[in-house]
């Protein structure tokens, strides 16, 4: 079967840094994809990787290793906005998303 | 340019009815998609319209139906509602070409079944 794993929950403190990782199993790999959703709200797209290596936005970075089956999702310099829902989403073979259970990011001051 | 658009944003029903949701997606954005999210369990894939076809389905029950109009606009149906059908129901938007995109979210519709 498809299997994303992502951490439940997470806590850090404002000002830090964060890293909040992915492990896939799926049939096939078109791209991983990072989205945020705070509560309440829709998910907003954060970045997507489909080759090995990190890419870097801002604040965000994302790293994938297609040979592990493993991503991460780097957050630097947290800000008390940032406390929100991180999930992690895979494109299978047939281009469907396949999507982890999401880790809640809790950010203490 | 306008976002995703649901509704309605809220619903209850009872056990046995049937429900239609709504979505408008982004102008120029062909492929709909809709999830189910539940506490705990993330983002279930129901289906995805393209050009008025369905062209990928989600492990759901046959209760479970939806089609695309040819203004891209999506409609989802569930019959014969059931007690564990109350969740946040998303539908999601994309250029849907063969790159892919990322997807841009509605703000949902909360159906509760009572």
């Amino acid at each position: 079967g498809q299997n994303i794993d992502q951490p439940t929950e997470m806590t850090a403190t404002e000002g830090a840094i964060v890293q909040i990782n992915c492990t896939y199993q799926t049939s096939g790999f078109n791209g991983l994809f990072w989205y945020q959703q705070h509560a309440g709200e829709a998910p907003t797209f954060l970045s997507y990787n489909v080759l090995d290596g990190l890419e870097e936005k801002g604040r965000f970075s994302s790293f994938l290793s297609r040979s592990k089956g493993y991503s991460y999702l780097l957050l630097k310099e947290l800000q008390m906005k940032d406390s929100a829902s991180y999930l992690c989403a895979v494109m299978d073979s047939n281009y469907q998303l396949i999507w982890g259970a999401g880790t809640k990011l809790i950010i203490k001051p | 340019k306008a976002g995703v658009t649901q509704t309605p944003r809220y619903l209850i029903k009872t056990r046995g009815q049937q429900v239609t949701l709504s979505c408008s997606p982004i102008s120029g954005h062909r492929s709909v998609s809709w999830y189910q999210q539940t506490p705990g369990q993330g983002l279930q894939f129901l289906f995805e319209y393209f050009s008025e076809t369905q062209r990928n389905k989600g492990n759901f029950p046959g209760r479970f139906s939806g089609r695309q109009f040819s203004n891209s606009r999506s409609e989802m149906n569930v019959s014969t509602l059931e007690l564990g059908d109350s969740a946040l129901y998303l539908c999601a938007s994309s250029l849907g070409e063969v790159e892919i995109h990322e997807q841009y979210f509605g703000p949902g519709t909360r159906l509760t079944v009572t």
